[in-house]
């Protein structure tokens, strides 16, 4: 079955303590993206990257870190997570052509204290 | 700069009462306009792509239509189970930045 696979699904952590959400997919889609959701805001996209090797910023990029050193997966990762990082996540994958729509994970949500 | 603004923010309809949301959009390098439905709790899960202006995409219930300058989502005779929340996304490409820009989106609930 063809899916985006994000871990974990949800997460109560501390501020400054370092987390990583992993996202997979199984499409072979190029382009990966993470996005957070948080009300009254809609999505913003974090990161996004086209191929291996490849990542660039989006729309709200401070505090985040992203890497991709495989086709298939897209890890988040948060190096000193505040409060303000609080929201829902979510993954996506598309093949690179534009017309082509994202397919979404499940979702993470992260709470931090 | 790139921005899709998506009204009305929540709309709230009789069952069989048709009805239009909208989408409009300021780009400079379109490459996509797209259309997605989110359930509570859920991701966003894909609808329509328009490219074109002058496009019209149908799916039961549901027709999309682009313009240059907006995009509607036109229900017809919506059910209960088309309650929901209506997201449009733009897919954009300038000086080699290829984002993906979310409107917040219009909550639909249809009432029995």
């Amino acid at each position: 079955e063809a899916q985006v696979t994000q871990n974990p699904r949800y997460l109560i952590t501390v501020t400054g303590k370092k987390l990583t959400v992993t996202c997979s997919q199984n499409m072979n889609h190029e382009y990966m993206s993470w996005y957070r959701q948080d009300p009254g805001l809609g999505l913003r996209q974090i990161y996004y990257s086209m191929n291996v090797e490849v990542t660039d910023k989006g729309d709200v990029p401070e505090g985040y870190k992203v890497s991709r050193k495989e086709k298939r997966n897209f890890p988040l990762i948060l190096e000193s997570p505040s409060p303000n990082q609080t929201s829902l996540y979510f993954c996506a994958s598309s093949l690179l052509d534009g017309d082509q729509p994202q397919h979404f994970g499940d979702g993470t949500r992260l709470s931090i204290l | 700069e790139d921005q899709v603004t998506q009204s009305p923010e929540a709309l709230r309809l009789q069952e069989g009462e048709s009805s239009s949301l909208n989408c409009s959009y300021t780009v400079s390098g379109l490459r996509g306009l797209f259309w997605y439905r989110q359930d509570p709790g859920k991701g966003p899960e894909f609808l329509f792509t328009l490219y074109s202006a002058g496009e019209e995409k149908e799916k039961e219930r549901l027709k999309a239509t682009l313009t240059k300058k907006e995009s509607f989502l036109h229900i017809t005779a919506p059910k209960p189970e088309d309650s929901a929340t209506y997201l449009c996304a733009l897919r954009t490409l300038m000086n080699r930045d290829d984002k993906i820009i979310f409107g917040k989106g219009t909550r639909l609930h249809i009432l029995p």
